[in-house]
């Protein structure tokens, strides 16, 4: 069983404004992935990381932003939102296999 | 060409039926696969993993795998309402990255 964290569960912002999605884990992983994902559809890989300072773009392009400082650690920005990042955002850590955190659902108005 | 494909679905069974949930992907080097189960709203949970060519029971669950049809696929024995989710195939290649099918949603119908 892994932990990990999301906040906040729920966000709802207004257009422009800047926002930070935060994700900890505790296992000592060192790849953690973003998710976006609309209702009923699949997975988008947007961001992930192979370790601390390591962050790369994932296979949907996106207007977030990641960051790895520390191992534990794997905040998204948006420094602008958007009607169009309304979605729900997840987050997840691997050791042989990918463990998922609850999720963000963002609506942006 | 997807490098996991699944049948969207939707899948609907009967209670207490056998439900067969199906999965192949592209990558012939591709060394783990596995299987999500994501209920509406919550995020994906592991329920199976298989790295071996046969099956591998776990309760009522059975994870198969041929590398050499390039095919994976979840076995759900008496099929109950509480399985009615979307299930997620996943398969890790050689570089230890996963790669996730679009899922299948399955509806077990009382």
């Amino acid at each position: 069983e892994a932990d990990i964290y999301q906040t906040p569960r729920y966000l709802v912002i207004g257009t422009g404004k800047k926002i930070t999605l935060e994700c900890s884990q505790t296992m000592g992983h060192d790849k953690m992935y973003w998710y976006q994902q609309d209702p009923g559809m699949e997975l988008h890989l947007i961001h992930y990381s192979y370790g601390v300072n390591s962050t790369e773009k994932g296979d949907l392009s996106s207007e977030s932003t990641v960051s790895r400082i520390r191992t534990e650690h794997f905040p998204l920005t948006l420094e602008s939102a958007r009607p169009s990042h309304t979605s729900q955002y997840l987050c997840a850590s691997k050791f042989e296999t990918q463990y998922f955190g609850p999720g963000t659902r963002l609506l942006v108005l | 060409q997807k490098e996991v494909e699944q049948n969207s679905g939707p899948l609907s069974v009967p209670e207490g039926a056998i439900a067969s949930l199906n999965c192949t992907y592209s990558d012939r080097g591709s060394q783990s696969f596995f299987w999500y189960r994501q209920y509406s709203g919550k995020s994906p949970e592991l329920i199976m993993f298989i790295y071996s060519n046969g099956d591998k029971e776990d309760g009522r669950f059975t994870a198969q795998l041929n590398k050499a049809s390039q095919y994976v696929s979840l076995l759900i024995r008496d099929s109950q309402p509480s399985d009615s989710a979307t299930y997620l195939c996943a398969v890790g290649n050689n570089n230890n990255d996963m790669r996730f099918g679009a899922g299948t949603r399955l509806t077990v119908k009382p």
